[in-house]
């Protein structure tokens, strides 16, 4: 099947600090990705979609200015956390899906973000 | 709108006997519905999914659902519990129209444990 990588796996950064998250579609070209968060103990949250080349939407409730997602080609997006806090510690999966709604998502292994 | 919910939380069986995940749902319009399965450290699989065609669908690893209009479920099961089944299990739905089109919404999650 398609493989989705996430880099890193796990990352520590100091309050205040900004984190870039890469998110990688490593044999297929996905024209959307989607980046969730897992609390511990809770299901996937869906953070915001974004469609290669166009702006992210946001679920509500998600702080764009916090949250930057780029998708800047066809098989990477980034999510940056921007000024980091211990509340945004949390589990990151990004999925990737090759066409419309009707293709299956592919989700990446997961990053472990901690901020002390 | 969508929703989905998960009876049980935790699930434990022992190895060679059934297993049975509990699955209901709420959609505005005809849903897709999937299972995923989370290993420990590993990425989403999917096991299997239901797209409007048959009710019964088969999955990966001998897992298979059944969708039921009636009941608004969507309950996994295997006849018999392997050890390597022991994981998180998702039961997700995706409206086919509204806002959340093409989103994916997330149960809150079984943990299946095995015994020997």
């Amino acid at each position: 099947g398609a493989v989705v990588s996430q880099h890193p796996s796990r990352v520590i950064c100091k309050s205040g600090t900004s984190v870039k998250i890469e998110c990688r579609s490593l044999d297929f070209q996905a024209t959307t990705m989607f980046w969730y968060r897992q609390f511990p103990k809770k299901s996937l949250m869906l953070m915001a979609t974004s469609n290669e080349g166009s702006k992210a939407t946001y679920e509500q409730g998600v702080e764009k200015d916090k949250f930057l997602i780029n998708h800047a080609s066809l098989t990477l997006s980034t999510l940056t956390v921007t000024s980091a806090h211990p509340e945004d510690s949390s589990f990151y999966i990004c999925s990737a899906r090759a066409g419309g709604t009707f293709y299956e998502q592919y989700f990446g292994p997961g990053t472990r973000l901690t901020v002390t | 709108a969508q929703s989905v919910t998960q009876l049980d939380s935790h699930v434990s069986v022992s190895e060679g006997t059934p297993v049975l995940l509990r699955c209901n749902y709420s959609s505005s319009y005809s849903p897709s519905l999937f299972w995923y399965v989370q290993h420990p450290n590993k990425g989403l699989q999917l096991l299997l999914k239901y797209t409007s065609a048959a009710t019964l669908v088969k999955g990966i690893n001998g897992f298979e659902a059944e969708f039921k209009k009636s009941e608004t479920s969507f309950h996994l099961t295997k006849p018999s519990a392997h050890m390597s089944d022991a994981a998180e299990y998702f039961c997700v739905v995706s409206d086919a129209g509204g806002t959340s089109y093409g989103k994916l919404t997330f149960g809150q999650g079984t943990i299946l444990t095995v015994h020997p």
